[in-house]
């Protein structure tokens, strides 16, 4: 059975970077898509962006696409998200979860396994 | 960006009652279309993917169905585990897009 597990809560200051990491186990780490949601307190589901944790190749949404960065580390099984410039705004719950694949295309398959959830705190 | 709307925004039910949730999309998104489960506290958990398949290990008592703008989840029979909020997702298009999400509560 597949497992995601992220790193603790952060608490960051406007302006400064925040970077949150994603240990995969169980499954064959480079076959499937990780993408990373948010959710900031009482709001729906919000997408930020993929890797194939094959290849490396990312796609990120266009609201964040300057101040978003998805890398992994295949000897570690292990994605990260690192989002820069951060406002009062960022704070949120930050998910990894897996593509289960079986979508439209690349990318674009049902979200089977999810990460416990990190929360970002951005305040003065 | 496709828009999910879902309703209602939150419902109340008994144990044993059949509730209905329905999604609609802003242009057809054919059969892509995933519905999750989140209790407080914790991760969204996928209940059915691609409009009508339901994941391995989730009860028959959900089911969901529809294709293009409209669809629905049904839990056949509520149980006291069932009661927290529910989202659609469309993966047809990026970014994949959420709706607002429909809060089960206990009557």
């Amino acid at each position: 059975q597949g497992q995601l597990v992220q790193s603790g809560a952060e608490v960051k200051k406007p302006g400064a970077s925040v970077k949150v990491s994603c240990k995969a186990s169980g499954y064959s780490f480079r076959s499937y898509a990780i993408h990373w949601v948010r959710q900031a307190p009482g709001q729906r589901l919000e997408w930020m962006g993929w890797i194939n944790a094959g290849n490396g190749n990312t796609k990120y949404s266009q609201k964040f696409q300057d101040r978003v960065t998805i890398t992994r580390d295949t000897s570690a099984s292990t994605v990260y998200v690192e989002l820069s410039s951060l406002r009062s705004e960022d704070t949120a719950v930050y998910y990894c979860t897996r593509d289960g694949g079986g979508g439209y295309y690349y990318g674009s398959g049902s979200w089977d396994y999810w990460g416990q959830g990190t929360l970002v705190t951005v305040s003065s | 960006d496709i828009q999910m709307t879902q309703s209602p925004s939150s419902l109340s039910a008994s144990v044993g009652d059949r509730v209905a949730i329905t999604c609609r999309a802003s242009q057809s998104i054919s059969k892509y279309l995933n519905w999750y489960q989140q209790k407080p506290g914790e991760a969204p958990k996928l209940l059915i993917y691609v409009a009508s398949s339901l994941q391995s290990g989730v009860p028959s008592r959900f089911s969901g169905r529809g294709s293009g703008t409209d669809f629905t989840l049904t839990i056949s029979s509520l149980q006291p585990e069932d009661f927290a909020t529910y989202y659609c997702q469309q993966t047809h298009n990026t970014p994949p897009t959420f709706g607002q999400g429909t809060k089960v509560e206990i009557k």
